[in-house]
């Protein structure tokens, strides 16, 4: 079975200033990790993807995640926010669409 | 544009009352799959269709059933809504290769009264 545990459920944010996005995980086997962004009243995008390889994972509009197999964890980061970076954010674990996703988390940037 | 569609945006039910919420993807994937988002709780696996002709179980299928029409589209049917139901439903694909959904709709909001 596989768990996720999204830490904080909203994270607030004075543009330019870095954040962090919280992510533990729960698998008996090999994982495949994710983060997702939600924009108001649209679908989930994917922002970046775990598969194997470097931990260190860069994603779209200037994300990053790390993977830690020791802490079982998959944090998501952006060294500095933009106002167009409010939305909410999924992690997610698995494959093939059969997908565990977190609570999410909402980020609220302000001037 | 490519992408997921779905239909209708909203909907307002009653208890008991039957509907389709539809789904067609133009990108040519095989796997396409319905979840459910409910407030504080992420999105769910409702049912999953790997390839045109089949479909599958995913986390809650309780209510539900599908149709996987054509390569195109697959259907998510409640035959007799409930309240529990409520939610806001999201059609997504998978191309051949990939391993998680690139692609979502923007959703269908359910209400049921």
């Amino acid at each position: 079975a596989q768990s996720v545990t999204q830490l904080d459920s909203q994270v607030p944010v004075f543009e330019e200033a870095p954040v962090e996005l919280r992510c533990n995980y729960s698998s008996s086997v090999s994982v495949y990790l994710f983060w997702y962004v939600q924009y108001p009243n649209q679908g989930l995008q994917l922002l970046l993807k775990y598969l194997s390889g470097s931990t260190l994972v860069k994603g779209i509009n200037g994300f990053e995640a790390e993977f830690n197999k020791s802490q079982t964890s998959f944090h998501l980061r952006k060294p500095s926010v933009h106002i167009s970076d409010t939305a909410e954010y999924f992690c997610a674990v698995g494959k093939w669409g059969k997908l565990q996703f977190g609570a999410g988390t909402q980020v609220v940037v302000t001037p | 544009n490519a992408g997921v569609t779905q239909t209708p945006k909203f909907q307002v039910l009653k208890t008991g009352q039957s509907m389709t919420l539809q789904c067609a993807q133009d990108m040519n994937h095989n796997s396409m799959y319905w979840y459910r988002q409910d407030p504080g709780m992420g999105l769910r696996l409702i049912y999953y269709s790997a390839s045109e002709g089949t479909t599958d179980k995913g986390e809650v299928p309780n209510g539900y059933n599908v149709s996987r029409l054509n390569k195109r589209e697959f259907s998510l049917r409640l035959e007799s809504a409930a309240p529990s139901q409520t939610s806001v439903y999201f059609c997504a694909s998978i191309e051949g290769t990939g391993v998680q959904p690139q692609h979502f709709g923007d959703g269908t909001r359910l209400s049921i009264l």
